[in-house]
């Protein structure tokens, strides 16, 4: 069963402009990642954030952590043609050495 | 730093035919991962190894699907017959020792079965 879930399945916004992309998931969880995916190519880590975190910044990026709500979402300031791709949450099923499960992803179109 | 390598790129076979993929994962990498990419959707786990043992191949079609990893470095994923439903992009990905850690991926192999 599919663990994180992104919303919504495409964006579509005008270079400069923010894209927020939200993730929700179903059970516990340690951390939950965030990973690029360009057309065609393999995926790129983000930025991983754990569960004792509540918001975490990395260049244009700002991840926000609601355990409460079991959602998480991801900014992206000041968006460039370059950030057109997939973006997928990461969640492990439950505890321990398992498996991370990957959502649909969001796939962000950045028109120039 | 190299990253993780995958072969071959591309691969176009027939129903029913065998095909075989290969990864290298990072140096000093002890989880390798085989996913499984279906278009328009995420990636779904296929088979973790750390070093040369399976943590997780739940997922896996063992039918017709097989992995192995010999002496904890390199891996390859072999589906013998292929199905039509196989065509899919095979990504192989690496971390340093545990699953909840950031996981770095090849290229992948993109397959198609006809």
């Amino acid at each position: 069963s599919q663990q994180g879930e992104e919303d919504p399945q495409a964006l579509s916004i005008q270079e400069g402009e923010n894209a927020t992309m939200n993730c929700s998931y179903k059970t516990s969880i340690n951390n939950l990642q965030w990973y690029r995916q360009n057309s065609g190519r393999g995926l790129v880590h983000l930025i991983l954030i754990r569960s004792n975190e509540r918001e975490k910044h990395s260049g244009r990026l700002r991840v926000t952590l609601d355990t409460s709500k079991k959602s998480s979402s991801l900014l992206i300031t000041a968006s460039r043609a370059a950030d057109t791709a997939s973006y997928f949450c990461a969640t492990e099923l439950y505890s321990g050495n398992t498996p991370l499960v990957f959502g649909k992803g969001t796939r962000l179109s950045v028109i120039a | 730093e190299a990253g993780v390598a995958q072969s071959p790129r591309y691969k176009i076979i027939e129903k029913r035919q065998s095909v075989a993929f290969w990864c290298n994962p990072i140096s000093g990498h002890a989880t390798l991962y085989w996913y499984q990419q279906i278009l328009g959707q995420g990636p779904k786990l296929l088979i973790q190894f750390q070093n040369n043992g399976v943590v997780d191949d739940s997922q896996l079609p063992k039918d017709r699907f097989s992995a192995e990893r010999l002496k904890g470095v390199d891996s390859t994923l072999k589906i013998q017959p292929a199905k039509l439903e196989d065509s899919a992009v095979y990504l192989c990905a690496s971390s340093l020792v545990r699953a909840q850690e950031t996981q770095y991926f090849g290229p992948g192999t993109r397959l198609l079965v006809l």
